[in-house]
């Protein structure tokens, strides 16, 4: 079974509206990616969280995670429509091996 | 420019051929990997390599092979053995092999068999 399971699997929303998805995994991690991927498009680095990290910035993202109830959630604010796309969480084990959920696809509707 | 370039983009694979896919990364990265991602789904690990001449498989490697002669490229071979190998392959490489590192991708190839 894959490691962090997002929720929901799809997401629409108007252009201006927060979007928030969220992530859960099974087993203890290191750290924790989100990406994101365009349609037929290679997947994209958005932001890392450490383990003993427990929210983290980058421009309109916000990450915040619960190690205690093994979580994470990616936030969106004022979206846009070039923010359509799919998100995915990684779980990054030892030896470098990342594992990744099934991701939420988002529609931003202008 | 730096990057990882996968080719081809699309590719046609006639029953019982083997075909390879391509990737080549300039980044300077000792890890490289290979996954597979299924329409509306999320990517699964097919092998990784964490050093030249060194490779382990991943979660779903039965139908696949790979090599890692030279620190720039990891070759993907699709074999006759893998029963339903029509896809969207994504290769992705990375600095070192302790977490923390980010993980680049390729634009990713189309294989489909006809």
């Amino acid at each position: 079974s894959q490691q962090g399971e997002e929720d929901p699997q799809a997401l629409s929303i108007q252009e201006g509206e927060n979007a928030t998805m969220n992530c859960s995994y099974k087993t203890s991690i290191n750290n924790l990616q989100w990406y994101r991927q365009n349609s037929g498009r290679g997947l994209v680095h958005l932001i890392l969280i450490r383990s003993n990290e427990r929210e983290k910035h980058s421009g309109r993202l916000r990450v915040t995670l619960d190690t205690s109830k093994k979580s994470s959630s990616l936030l969106i604010t004022a979206s846009r429509a070039a923010d359509t796309a799919s998100y995915f969480c990684a779980r990054m084990a030892a030896g470098n091996k990342l594992t990744f959920g099934g991701g939420t696809r988002v529609l931003v509707k202008p | 420019d730096g990057g990882i370039t996968q080719s081809p983009k699309y590719l046609f694979r006639k029953e019982g051929q083997n075909v390879t896919l391509s990737c080549e990364q300039n980044l300077n990265h000792d890890a490289m990997y290979w996954y597979r991602q299924d329409p509306g789904q999320g990517l699964r690990l097919i092998y990784y390599s964490q050093i030249v001449n060194d490779f382990q498989k991943g979660d779903i490697a039965e139908g696949y092979s790979v090599s890692r002669e030279k620190k720039e490229s990891f070759p993907l071979t699709v074999t006759s053995a893998q029963k339903n190998p029509t896809a969207f392959y994504l290769c992705a490489s990375s600095i070192g092999t302790f977490s923390g590192n980010t993980i680049y991708f390729g634009e990713g190839s189309w294989l489909t068999v006809v």
